[in-house]
Parts: structure tokens; C-alpha cells; sequence
């Protein structure tokens, strides 16, 4: 079975500090696709990233960082520099090569205080 | 690019009625799109799957007659949901799942707001 579990179901940080969303996932397929989404309270959820079971390499995006790790079966998410603008609710997904279907974690909300 | 233009965002109405949302993929052609849909700080629930010129395929739970899915061209997809109850007020999301050039990813709206009273 697929499952993608985010622990954290809320963290509130003071501005300009750096956090750490987790997500662990678990599949038994070898081919995988594994995305973080965000949604503001607009309810729109935006793209930020997807990375396939292929490439453990770890992504940079501004102040946002990605940490792949197979091992662990974990894709964990840093904001560096947290901002008020980065409050939301974080969304890790998993999709299985070919179906496009995503799972959904259940989220982890974010408060970033000013 | 890559964008989803989803309406309305926000609806009230009677029980009993009817009520449609359209979801547009308005820089790309999507065969394929997905309605979610969201409790209040809960995670999205897929509904069902839409394929453009074929029947939608539904999660197991979901009454296919009362979320009518049409998927006529490659831009667009609607949800109508049928004598609506109150029960079934609820934040409704689409997504199109791009194509190759932007790598099978979903693109979301930004969601419609139910309330039936």
C-alpha cells in the first residue's frame, strides 16, 4: 500500500527562522514520483517541486531546500529565512509512474510570526 | 504557464439544487484532470479521475450520480453536483495533469467554495 504520512500537523516559527517540514512516505514500487505543493489560504495549491525515485539529489530553490533520501523513504522540505508570506498549509505527495494519481500526506500547517 | 482557472470560487444554495463547476486549463491541454475534494483542515480527497471524451472514473465511495463528471475537450471539465444537500458543502479542487512538456505534473485551481443551505 502507498501511504504518505506528515507528522507534523502544525509548526509556528518567528520570522527569520529556518524549519523543517517532514514527510516520510511509503511504497513498494521502485518507480515513483514524490511533489510538495502549497496552499495558501486562498486554497489554491501551488507547484513547488517534484523529484522521481531516480534522483536523490537534493534541491535548491531561493530559500527554499529539498532533502531526498531513499533510505529512509523521507523527503523533507527546509525554509530558510522564514518570511510571513511562507505561512501556509504544506502538502507532500506521492504518485506512482504512470497513473499521475497523487496521495496526499495530511498536510502540515505552518505559521510564520512577525 | 501552466495555468487552472476554476469557477466559481465560491457558490451558496438551496438543498435540492443543482450546481456546476467548471474547471480550464488555460495555457495547456490536459487529457486527464482530477476533482478533490477538501474538509475543513483536512487533507484532499481524490473523487475521481477525468478523461477528455470518456467517462470519468470514480473513487470507491463516491456516488458517480450525484458528481457528474464531462470532460468534452482537452481545456475544460465540469462537476455538477446533483440535488445538492447540505452534506455535501465542501471546498471542490480541480487539477490538470500537464503533458510531456511540462512533465505529468497537476496544476490546480484555486477551488470553489460549497455551501448549501
Amino acid at each position: 500500500a502507498q501511504k504518505v504520512t506528515q507528522a507534523q500537523t502544525e509548526i509556528s516559527v518567528v520570522e527569520k527562522e529556518d524549519v523543517t517540514l517532514d514527510c516520510v512516505y511509503e511504497t513498494r514500487d521502485t518507480t515513483y514520483y514524490l511533489f510538495w505543493y502549497k496552499q495558501p489560504p486562498s486554497g489554491e495549491l501551488v507547484f513547488l517541486i517534484r523529484r522521481n525515485s531516480f534522483d536523490e539529489q537534493n534541491e535548491i530553490s531561493g530559500r527554499y531546500s529539498w532533502n531526498f533520501q531513499k533510505s529512509t523513504s523521507s523527503f523533507n522540505f527546509t525554509i530558510t529565512a522564514s518570511q510571513v508570506v511562507d505561512s501556509a498549509v504544506y502538502f507532500c505527495a506521492l504518485s506512482q509512474w504512470g497513473t499521475y494519481k497523487y496521495i496526499f500526506g495530511t498536510g502540515t500547517r505552518l505559521k510564520v510570526l512577525a | 504557464g501552466a495555468v487552472v482557472s476554476q469557477h466559481p470560487s465560491r457558490v451558496i444554495c438551496k438543498s435540492g439544487t443543482s450546481v456546476k463547476i467548471e474547471c480550464r486549463s488555460l495555457d495547456f491541454q490536459a487529457t486527464t484532470m482530477f476533482w478533490y475534494r477538501q474538509f475543513p483542515k483536512q487533507s484532499l480527497m481524490l473523487m475521481a479521475t477525468s478523461n477528455e471524451g470518456s467517462k470519468a472514473t470514480y473513487e470507491q465511495g463516491v456516488e458517480k450520480d450525484k458528481f457528474l463528471i464531462n470532460h468534452a475537450s482537452l481545456t475544460l471539465s465540469t462537476l455538477t453536483v446533483t440535488s445538492a444537500h447540505p452534506e455535501d458543502s465542501s471546498f471542490y479542487i480541480c487539477s490538470a495533469l500537464g503533458g510531456e512538456e511540462i512533465e505529468n505534473i497537476q496544476y490546480f485551481g484555486a477551488g470553489t467554495r460549497l455551501s448549501v443551505l
